[in-house]
C-alpha cells in the first residue's frame, strides 16, 4: 500500500520566518503534486514534480523531489499571512488507475 | 477561464432526505472525481469516472451514488443522508495524459445534515 506521510502535522510561525515541510514515503512515485487548501475552499494545485532531484520554484516557495522519488519537501522563504492554509502532497498511484494518493497534510498558520 | 464549478456551495438537508450535489467543468477533462473531506483531514476518494466508466472505491457506502450524463457534468446523489455524512464534498477533474495525474478541484459544497 502506498502511503504518504507529511510532517509536521501543524506549524505556527511568525511572519518573515522560513520553514520546510516534508512529504515522505517508502514507495516510489512517478510524480508528486503539492496543493494548498484555504478554509472553505477546494485544494489548489501548486506544482507537480516528476524527475528525481527536480527543484521547482514558485515565488517564495521551493519544491524538491527526492533523488529516489520517494519524498518531497516544500520550503517557504519569508512566510506571509497569505501562506496560511493546509498543504497537501499527493502522489500518482502505481496502479496507474487515474487516482492519486494524498498525505494527511500540514496545517500552516503564519502569525502577523 | 476554464474551471471546475460546484453548486451549491452550501447545502443543508434533513436526516434521511435525498440530496444531489452538482459539478461542472469547462476544462474538457476526461476524468472526474468526487471526494469527501471532513474537518482537518485529507480528501477521501468516493468514486471517479474515466469518460463514462464508473469506478467505485471499495469503502464507499451504498448510500452514495453518482451520475455523469456527459463530459461536462457529474452529480453526487446521497440517498439517505446521515449525520455522519456532513462534510465538504469536492469535485475534481484530470486529463489522463499518461504522465502525471494533476487534479483540478472545484471550490466544494459544504453539506450540513440536520
Amino acid at each position: 500500500t502506498q502511503l504518504l506521510e507529511q510532517s509536521p502535522q501543524f506549524l505556527s510561525i511568525q511572519e518573515g520566518e522560513n520553514l520546510t515541510v516534508y512529504c515522505n514515503s517508502s514507495s516510489v512515485f512517478s510524480s508528486l503534486q503539492w496543493y494548498r487548501q484555504e478554509p472553505g475552499e477546494g485544494p489548489v494545485l501548486l506544482v507537480t514534480v516528476v524527475t528525481g532531484g527536480e527543484v521547482k520554484k514558485l515565488k517564495r516557495l521551493t519544491f524538491q523531489f527526492g533523488d529516489a522519488r520517494k519524498d518531497s519537501s516544500l520550503h517557504i522563504t519569508a512566510a506571509q499571512p497569505g501562506d496560511t492554509g493546509l498543504y497537501l502532497c499527493a502522489g500518482e498511484s502505481q496502479n496507474r488507475d487515474d487516482k492519486i494518493i494524498f498525505g494527511k497534510g500540514t496545517r500552516l498558520h503564519i502569525l502577523p | 477561464d476554464a474551471m471546475v464549478i460546484q453548486n451549491p456551495r452550501y447545502q443543508v438537508t434533513q436526516f434521511g432526505k435525498p440530496v444531489t450535489l452538482s459539478c461542472s467543468q469547462t476544462l474538457n477533462h476526461n476524468v472526474m472525481y468526487w471526494y469527501q473531506q471532513k474537518s482537518s483531514q485529507a480528501p477521501k476518494l468516493l468514486f471517479h469516472y474515466y469518460d463514462k466508466d464508473f469506478n467505485n472505491e471499495a469503502d464507499t457506502p451504498d448510500n452514495f451514488q453518482s451520475r455523469r450524463p456527459n463530459t461536462s457534468f457529474c452529480f453526487l446523489d446521497i440517498r439517505s443522508p446521515g449525520l455522519g455524512d456532513a462534510a465538504m464534498y469536492l469535485c475534481a477533474t484530470s486529463r489522463n495524459s499518461g504522465t502525471a495525474y494533476e487534479q483540478y478541484f472545484g471550490p466544494g459544497t459544504r453539506l450540513t445534515v440536520t
